[in-house]
């Protein structure tokens, strides 16, 4: 199975800083396979990301996603308040289908 | 828009089987999957497999073989996902999500909004 390891757990930051989340693969991921999601608490999870650097429909530009191989980066540029959630990362290359265990973006 | 509604939250007992439905609107219900997704208390998400809405072609996660089974009505755009010999562990929130496909893309979108089901003595 391809495990996807994401970093850091949590990131603490002010509203109006950058984020940058890592996802790391236990091997290659093709970038079209790699996708990335946003949870907030209660909430289903809410595609942001698709072929690692695709915006999905309706979400704002301040949302990038980039990466090729084994490593790939999700950078939110300037946090709005609405933006703390839990992110995570995800791989379409080989089944089973997988998710990383989540980075936490938590109001500092 | 595509939209996915589930079904209610269960309780059930250990053994027991419980079956989640998933209605979608919005789409052609035939042009795309449905994967379902589960959630454990305070945890990540695990996917359980998915199911060709077209063809009926399923791929289950090895961990669930033999325990799950996915379908999908064609005339009522509904899926379903049966879990059986059900465990406390079992005990989440189950997802439904469209499993998109374009060319060299992939991606889970939309979600339904998810059922809890509790698994309990």
């Amino acid at each position: 199975d391809i495990v996807l390891t994401q970093s850091p757990d949590t990131l603490s930051l002010s509203p109006g800083e950058r984020a940058t989340l890592s996802c790391r693969a236990s091997q290659t991921v093709s970038s079209s396979y790699l996708a990335w999601y946003q949870q907030k608490p209660g909430q289903a999870p809410r595609l942001l990301i698709y072929s690692a650097s695709s915006r999905a429909a309706g979400i704002p530009d301040r949302f990038s996603g980039s990466g090729s191989g084994t490593d790939f980066t999700l950078t939110i540029t300037r946090l709005e308040p609405e933006d703390f959630a839990v992110y995570y990362c995800q791989q379409f290359g080989n089944s089973p289908w997988t998710f990383g265990r989540g980075t936490k973006v938590e109001i500092k | 828009q595509p939209h996915l509604v589930q079904s209610g939250a269960e309780v059930k007992k250990p053994g027991a089987s419980m079956k989640v439905s998933c209605k979608a609107s919005g789409y052609m219900f035939t042009s795309d999957g449905i994967s379902w997704v589960r959630q454990a208390p305070g945890q990540g998400l695990e996917w359980m497999g998915w199911i060709s809405v077209y063809n009926g072609y399923t791929n289950y996660a090895q961990k669930f073989q033999g325990r799950v089974t996915m379908t999908a009505d064609t005339s009522t755009n509904t899926a379903y996902m049966e879990l059986r010999s059900l465990r406390s562990d079992d005990t989440a929130t189950y997802y439904c999500t469209r499993y998109g496909v374009d060319y060299f893309s992939r991606w889970f979108d939309p979600w339904g909004q998810g059922t809890q089901v509790t698994v309990s003595s």
